[in-house]
């Protein structure tokens, strides 16, 4: 069974542009959540989605945002973007949201 | 808010030998889950081992173990024969009522 797949792996912009990175979970599951993770505040919580709705949000501005797809792919969109949002950002999929969570190998965004 | 504690930010231990990492958390929550992730330099996050907080038996995976003291909210990882493929980050985590919660991290380096 093939993993979490995120697209694409680097990504390198600059301030102010905007930026959609994609995650494919595994087949099957329903719940995807995505994470920034950064070396200052480590991995935080972004969104969480079941089945198309957002189930949960985590404290981050209104410039990031995302969506989850009929097929349970999800995008996150960052706009704006600030020297700030350089960090790895993580997406993870499970069956169901109370069950564990199998990560993909994450997008590596950098902003100059 | 839940929080998670990793007091160890860096931890060695020699090859075939055994290593405890520490995680503290704290909540109000009384159903909850606890989970140990390792994330190599390869930057995959791979789930090692998850505990429901409901289960008094303590969770084991191979050389995985951990040492679950609920009243202490204590949820220690067990290395047991450890191996150079383990070196890695080990990150702690919590999920409750709120989505996945994670502490700041262990980097344990095994030495040949």
């Amino acid at each position: 069974k093939a993993g979490v797949t995120q697209t694409p792996r680097y990504l390198i912009k600059t301030r102010g542009q905007q930026v959609t990175l994609s995650c494919s979970p595994i087949s099957g599951h329903r719940s995807v959540s995505w994470y920034q993770q950064t070396p200052g505040q480590g991995l935080q919580f972004l969104f969480e989605y079941f089945s198309e709705t957002q189930r949960n949000k985590g404290n981050f501005p209104g410039r990031f945002s995302g969506r989850q797809f009929s097929n349970s792919r999800s995008e996150m969109n960052v706009s704006t973007l600030e020297l700030g949002d350089s960090a790895l950002y993580l997406c993870a999929s499970s069956l169901y949201i109370d069950q564990p969570q199998h990560f993909g190998d994450g997008t590596r965004l950098s902003i100059l | 808010a839940q929080t998670v504690t990793q007091s160890q930010p860096e931890m060695s231990v020699q090859e075939a030998e055994t290593v405890t990492l520490s995680c503290t958390y704290d909540t109000s929550e009384s159903n909850y889950y606890l989970f140990w992730y390792k994330q190599p330099p390869s930057r995959q996050m791979i789930l090692v081992i998850r505990q429901e907080a409901y289960k008094q038996q303590n969770a084991t995976e191979n050389r995985f173990s951990v040492n679950f003291q609920k009243a202490a909210k204590s949820f220690s990882l067990k290395i047991s024969d450890s191996q150079l493929g383990d070196t890695a980050m080990y990150f702690c985590a919590f999920r409750g009522n709120t989505p996945l919660v994670f502490g700041k991290g262990t980097r344990l380096s095994v030495i040949a």
